[in-house]
């Protein structure tokens, strides 16, 4: 199976601040990553699909970037609905293997 | 409105069973790829496993902790999805989410998911 590490677990940051959460993959997965939000107590939801294209409907403020193995989530300048768990998921192959998450706290 | 609705999520013994549903409404559920996500108390997102459309063959593929005791069906005459789970363990308690694979532009060939059901929980304690 396909380990997939974020870093940093948990961050600490401002409302207008901007964060870069990072996602390693344990081989090359391409551009076959996923990123997703998790808001407490909710479900998930989709963010940027192909490791750097943005799900219609969400906020410009997110990007991604990286292939091969290493990626990146950047948030250009928070909200105060950003602070939420985020998710890196591989979908190179099955099972589809998500990172263990990035805690965003204020 | 696109929406998942889990149900069946309940307490169970470790060695039971449980089927899980999510009812599809809001797209064509039949060319729909689906899959179960779970999430453990306080811990993050495990991949369950999926289900292709039937014109995809409606094959399935799963996780190595839940294979050979959790089957995952569909029923597209009732746009339902199901998960039967067997042979219980305390380590399958979660919040169990279905998902639909994302079907805009090239969105499906990396197979994200951008509809999730609001989840259920199963909780698997003697």
């Amino acid at each position: 199976d396909i380990q997939m590490t974020q870093s940093p677990s948990s961050l600490s940051a401002s409302v207008g601040d901007r964060v870069i959460i990072t996602c390693r993959a344990s081989q090359n997965i391409g551009f076959y990553l996923n990123w997703y939000r998790q808001k407490p107590g909710k479900a998930p939801n989709l963010l940027i699909y192909a490791a750097s294209t943005l799900q219609s409907g969400v906020p410009s403020r997110f990007g991604g970037s990286g292939s091969g193995a290493d990626f990146t989530l950047t948030i250009s300048s928070l909200q105060p609905e950003d602070f939420a768990t985020y998710y890196c998921q591989q979908s190179f192959n099955t099972p589809r293997t998500f990172g263990q998450g990035t805690n965003l706290e204020i | 409105e696109v929406q998942l609705v889990e149900s069946g999520g309940g307490l169970v013994k470790p060695g039971g069973s449980l089927r899980l549903s999510c009812a599809a409404s809001g797209f064509t559920f039949t060319n729909a790829w689906m899959s179960w996500v779970r999430q453990g108390p306080g811990k993050g997102l495990e991949w369950v496993g999926h289900i292709k459309s039937r014109r995809d063959g409606a094959t399935t593929d799963y996780a190595g902790p839940v294979k050979g005791r959790f089957t995952i069906s569909r029923d597209d005459s009732k746009n339902t999805l199901y998960l039967h789970m067997n042979s219980l363990k305390t380590e399958d308690t979660a919040m169990y989410f279905c998902a639909k694979r994302c079907t805009n532009g090239v969105c499906p060939y990396y197979h994200a998911m951008d509809v999730w059901g609001q989840g259920t929980t199963v909780t698997v304690s003697s």
